[in-house]
Order: structure tokens, then C-alpha cells, then sequence
């Protein structure tokens, strides 16, 4: 099946700082890939949809000025997590729809801590 | 999109068989049925996936009835290393983001 790719796998950040994870579709072309963050003991829950090309679509609650994405390519969207806080620790789980559009990939998470 | 609901967890021993029934009774026309295993700190895999009747892969089995207002997955001879969340997701074919609901704690001990 299709892979998707997530890096880094797991990262730690002081409180303030910002920290990119990257989502990869390796051998198909993706248009929209989602963004979910799954707390401890809990469900994913989406964050945002990323389109390429355009402007990413987030679910309420969600502050597009903290979580910045970028779509520039078919094959790569990128989360940014701004001024990080230990709030902010979590697994963060991307995905892609595959060719047809009926199945979706998700890459293996993120576990961001913030110190 | 439809809501699900789920058992929040079950329990099984090894060689049993599983069955996980999930409901959706708002499920729309357009809609498949997808299931997903995570395990912790993973992301979800697919498992399988189908939208009327009877779906079997080499892991798994999509059982659902003709109102498709519910469906069961079923899981022959499970072992240790199928403890893990199963999700039941409900979506059309457009490009939607799928939303899970909670989920199903699966715990097979020896």
C-alpha cells in the first residue's frame, strides 16, 4: 500500500520555541493530507485539512496561528507548532487519501514534548 | 458525517475469534465502512474496508447487514500481538477527512 512518511518520529522542545514536523506521501501524489493530534488514552481528533496549493482548512478550536501548515507540494505538507507549551505535548498524526480517494494513509506520528 | 459507536474495550484470550461490532445508523448512501488498528504510538494502519455485505482480506473480515446500519469486524484466531485500538470509521469516497470516534481497546491475553 501507499506509505506516508512522518519526521520526526519524536522531539522535544523547550517552552517557547517552535518545532516543524514534516508528512510525506513517498510513492503517491497527495492534494490534501490531514493533520490529527491524539492526546494520551484519547481518539484523533483533526486538526486541520491541508490542500495543496492553497490554505489550509482548520477545525474549530483549532488556532491556524499556532499550528501553521504548509502544503507546497504534492508530496509534502509541514506542521509548525509556534511558541510551544507543555500544552502543546502530544501525538501528531498526519494522513493522505490514496488515488481513488477512499482509503486513507497515516504516517507513524510525532510525539512532541514541551519542556 | 455519521457517528459511530463501539464497545470501549473487550477482552480475549489467544487462538479466539473477535468480533467487534460497531454501529452507524446514520450511515449515508455514499458511505464505506473503514477499520483501522493503532497500536501506542503509532499511527493508524488500515485494516479493511467495504460498503455492503461481506469483505474478507487476509487479516481480517467486514461483516454488514443489508441496512448497513452496523457492521462487525472479525478477527479469526487472534494472538498476542493483535492487542491494540480498532476503529470503526463511516465516510464517502470525497475527500473528507474521516472522523474517529473512540474506539475499541482490544486486550487478547495468553
Amino acid at each position: 500500500g501507499a506509505v506516508v512518511s512522518q519526521h520526526p518520529s519524536w522531539v522535544i522542545c523547550k517552552s517557547g520555541t517552535s518545532v516543524k514536523i514534516e508528512c510525506r506521501s513517498l510513492d503517491f501524489q497527495a492534494t490534501t493530507m490531514f493533520w490529527y493530534r491524539q492526546f494520551p488514552k484519547q481518539s484523533l481528533m483533526l486538526m486541520a485539512t491541508s490542500n495543496e496549493g492553497s490554505k489550509a482548512t482548520y477545525e474549530q478550536g483549532v488556532e491556524k496561528d499556532k499550528f501553521l501548515i504548509n502544503h507546497a507540494s504534492l508530496t509534502l505538507s509541514t506542521l509548525t507548532v509556534t511558541s510551544a507549551h507543555p500544552e502543546d505535548s502530544s501525538f501528531y498524526i498526519c494522513s493522505a487519501l490514496g488515488h481513488e480517494g477512499t482509503e486513507a494513509f497515516f504516517g507513524q506520528g510525532t510525539r512532541l514534548t514541551v519542556v | 458525517l455519521a457517528k459511530t459507536t463501539q464497545p470501549i474495550s473487550m477482552d480475549s484470550y489467544e487462538g479466539q475469534e473477535v468480533n467487534i461490532t460497531c454501529s452507524h445508523n446514520n450511515i449515508a448512501t455514499n458511505d464505506y465502512i473503514t477499520w483501522y488498528q493503532q497500536f501506542p504510538s503509532q499511527g493508524p494502519r488500515f485494516i479493511i474496508q467495504g460498503y455492503k455485505t461481506k469483505v474478507t482480506n487476509e487479516v481480517a473480515s467486514l461483516f454488514i447487514p443489508a441496512d448497513r446500519k452496523s457492521s462487525t469486524l472479525s478477527l479469526p484466531r487472534v494472538s498476542l500481538s493483535d492487542t491494540a485500538v480498532y476503529y470503526c470509521l463511516v465516510g464517502d469516497t470525497g475527500r473528507r477527512a474521516l472522523t474517529f470516534g473512540s474506539g475499541t481497546r482490544l486486550q487478547v491475553q495468553p
